[in-house]
This record gives C-alpha cells, structure tokens and sequence, in this order.
C-alpha cells in the first residue's frame, strides 16, 4: 500500500509553546488529507480536511487559530498546536487520500504531551 | 450522529476461536475499509471493497461487503494473540470527502 509518515512520533513541550506536526505522502500525491485526534481507547475524531492550496475545513468544535493546517504542497500538509496546554495532549493522526478507489492511508501517528 | 456502528464494541476471546465482527450504517458508501490498529500507531488499511457483495479473503480473514452497500462484516478464523487490536471499519463516498468512521472493535486474543 501507500506510504504516508508523520513526524514526530512522539513530543513533549511546554504549555504556552506552539508544536508542528508533518505529514508526508511519500510515493503518491494526496489533494486531500485529514487530520484526526484520537483520545485513549476510542475511535478517530476528525478535525479538519486539508485540501492542497485552499484553506482546511474544520469540523464543528475546532478551532481554526489553534489548530494551524497549511496543506502547501501535493506531498505535505502540516498541523501546528498554537499555544499549547495540557488539554490538548493527545495522539494526533495524519491521512492521505489517493486516487485510486478512494483509499486513505495513514501516518503513524504522533503523541503529543504537553507539560 | 453515528453513521457506523459497529458491533460487538468489545472482545476478548482465547486462542484458537472464531469471531466475526460487524459494521453497520444506513447509508449507502461507494467502498468500506477495514483497519487494525495497534496501541501507539496508526491504523493500517487491510482491505478495500467497493461491490456490493463482494467477499475478500486475506489469510484468516474474510471481510464481506453487503449487497446494498451499507453493511460488512470481517470474520477471523483461528484467532492468534497477533491478531489483537483495533479494528475500524470506514465507509468511504466520494474522493476529497472524509471517510465515515466507526467507533471500532477492541479485540483481544488470549494465548
């Protein structure tokens, strides 16, 4: 299948500091990724679909200026955690979309703990 | 609101059995996906099917498509601790367009 990597797998910063997560499709070009966050034991909870070259849609909840996604390429789309407190520690999950049937690929995921 | 359910939520069986886990909605998806998840990682795509009927068979796995596109099932045969995880079935509809996720079954294969 598809190859889609995250970085980095895991950070730790400090609340108040801003935090930038990558998303990379590695061997085929994604117009479309999304952006999940996943809490303990449950499903994924999609945040926002990144389109290359226009602005993300937010699902109902998130917002916008503290959740960063700039999608600038056909191979990266980045989230940045602005501000970052403890609330929003969390293992956050890239995917990215290909062409063919529709099948999304994931990123490994990144554990993100703010202290 | 829930698109997908599925069913059971939760698992635990010894070594050695069979289980067939569900995945069930109201709406009609162009294709449904079927992944595992391990603790600390990311979901990996097992199988994609798009008819309705359609049946695919990985190793032990079966995974059925439902005749009307809105339901499917994945059977483990001779379930191994290997096979723990979760497992989200996903509905998908048109390119660009985020897929519908279930809220997964936690499995757990007893040695």
């Amino acid at each position: 299948g598809a190859v889609v990597s995250q970085h980095p797998s895991w950070v730790i910063c400090k609340s108040g500091t801003s935090v930038k997560i990558e998303c990379r499709s590695l061997d085929f070009q994604a117009t479309t990724m999304f952006w999940y966050r996943q809490f303990p034991k449950q499903s994924l909870m999609l945040m926002a679909t990144s389109n290359e070259g226009s602005k993300a849609t937010y699902e109902q909840g998130v917002e916008k200026d503290k959740f960063l996604i700039n999608h600038a390429s056909l191979t990266l789309s980045t989230l940045t955690v602005t501000s970052a407190h403890p609330e929003d520690s969390s293992f956050y999950i890239c995917s990215a979309q290909t062409t063919r049937l529709g099948e999304a690929f994931f990123g490994q995921g990144t554990r993100l703990t703010v202290v | 609101t829930q698109l997908l359910e599925q069913s059971p939520q939760f698992l635990s069986i010894q070594e050695g059995e069979n289980l067939t886990v569900y995945c069930n909605s109201s709406s009609v998806f162009s294709s449904l996906q079927w992944y595992r998840q391990e603790p600390g990682e990311g979901p990996v795509l097992l199988v994609t099917v798009v008819t309705g009927g359609e049946v695919k068979k990985l190793k032990r796995l079966t995974f059925q498509f439902g005749d009307a596109r809105k339901d499917s099932s994945l059977h483990i045969t001779a379930a191994q601790p290997g096979d723990t995880g979760l497992y989200l079935c996903a509905g998908g509809r048109n390119y660009g367009q985020n897929f519908v996720f279930g809220p997964g079954t936690r499995l757990s294969v007893l040695p």
